[in-house]
C-alpha cells in the first residue's frame, strides 16, 4: 500500500509557541492531503483540506490563522500550530489521496494516513 | 446532517468470526471505507466498497448497501492482534472522508 510519513510523531512544547508538523507522500504524488485530529477515545475529526498550490478548505469551527497549512508540492504538506495552548494537546493525523493517475480507483480514491502526531502542550 | 453509527463495542473469541456493522447518512456518497486502528496508532486500511455486495480480501470481508445506507465488516478465524478500533467512514461527494465513533473489538483467548 502507499506510505505516508509523519514528522514528528512526538511534540512536547511550551503554552505560547508554535509548532509544526510535516506530512509527505513518499512513493506516490497526492493532489489532496487531509489533516485530522482525534481526541482520547474519540473518531477522527477533519480540520482541513490541503490542495497542492491552493489555499487550505477548513472545516467549521476551525481557526484557520491558528492551524496554518502548506501544501507546497506534490509530496509534502505542513500543519503549524501557532501560539499553541494545553487544549490544542491531541493526536494529529495527516492522510494523503492520490487521485487521478494511481494504479486503480481504490488507490486513486483512498485515504493513506501518516502515522500521526502526538503533541502535549505544558 | 452527515452521521455514521457503529457499535462502540463487540467483544469475540479467538478463532470465531465477528461482524461489525455500520449505517450511514451523507450528502452524497462515494464509497464506504474500513480502517483498523491500534492503540496509539494511526488507521490502517482494510477495505473500500462503492457497488453493493460482498469484497473478500483473506480474513477479512466488506459488504455495502447503498439502498439501505448500511455496510458492515467481517472478520473471521479472529487472532489476538486483531483486537483494535474499527473506523467506518463515508466519502462524500466532496470526496471528504465522515467517521464513524469506531468501534472496539476485544479478542479473548
Amino acid at each position: 500500500g502507499a506510505v505516508v510519513s509523519q514528522h514528528p510523531s512526538w511534540v512536547i512544547c511550551k503554552s505560547g509557541t508554535s509548532v509544526k508538523i510535516e506530512c509527505r507522500s513518499l512513493d506516490f504524488q497526492a493532489t489532496t492531503m487531509f489533516w485530522y485530529r482525534q481526541f482520547p477515545k474519540q473518531s477522527l475529526m477533519l480540520m482541513a483540506t490541503s490542495n497542492e498550490g491552493s489555499k487550505a478548505t477548513y472545516e467549521q469551527g476551525v481557526e484557520k490563522d491558528k492551524f496554518l497549512i502548506n501544501h507546497a508540492s506534490l509530496t509534502l504538506s505542513t500543519l503549524t500550530v501557532t501560539s499553541a495552548h494545553p487544549e490544542d494537546s491531541s493526536f494529529y493525523i495527516c492522510s494523503a489521496r492520490g487521485g487521478a493517475g494511481g494504479r486503480s480507483y481504490v488507490t486513486q480514491e483512498t485515504q493513506y494516513f501518516g502515522p500521526g502526531t502526538r503533541l502535549l502542550v505544558l | 446532517g452527515q452521521s455514521l453509527e457503529q457499535p462502540s463495542e463487540v467483544t469475540a473469541v479467538e478463532g470465531a468470526i465477528v461482524q461489525i456493522n455500520c449505517t450511514y447518512q451523507t450528502s452524497g456518497f462515494n464509497g464506504l471505507f474500513w480502517y483498523q486502528q491500534h492503540a496509539g496508532e494511526a488507521p490502517t486500511f482494510l477495505s473500500y466498497n462503492v457497488l453493493d455486495g460482498l469484497e473478500e480480501k483473506g480474513r477479512f470481508s466488506s459488504f455495502l448497501s447503498r439502498s439501505k445506507g448500511y455496510s458492515y465488516l467481517l472478520l473471521k478465524e479472529l487472532q489476538m492482534k486483531d483486537s483494535a478500533s474499527y473506523l467506518c467512514a463515508a466519502m462524500d461527494s466532496s470526496y471528504k472522508l465522515i467517521f464513524g465513533s469506531g468501534t472496539r473489538l476485544l479478542v479473548r483467548p
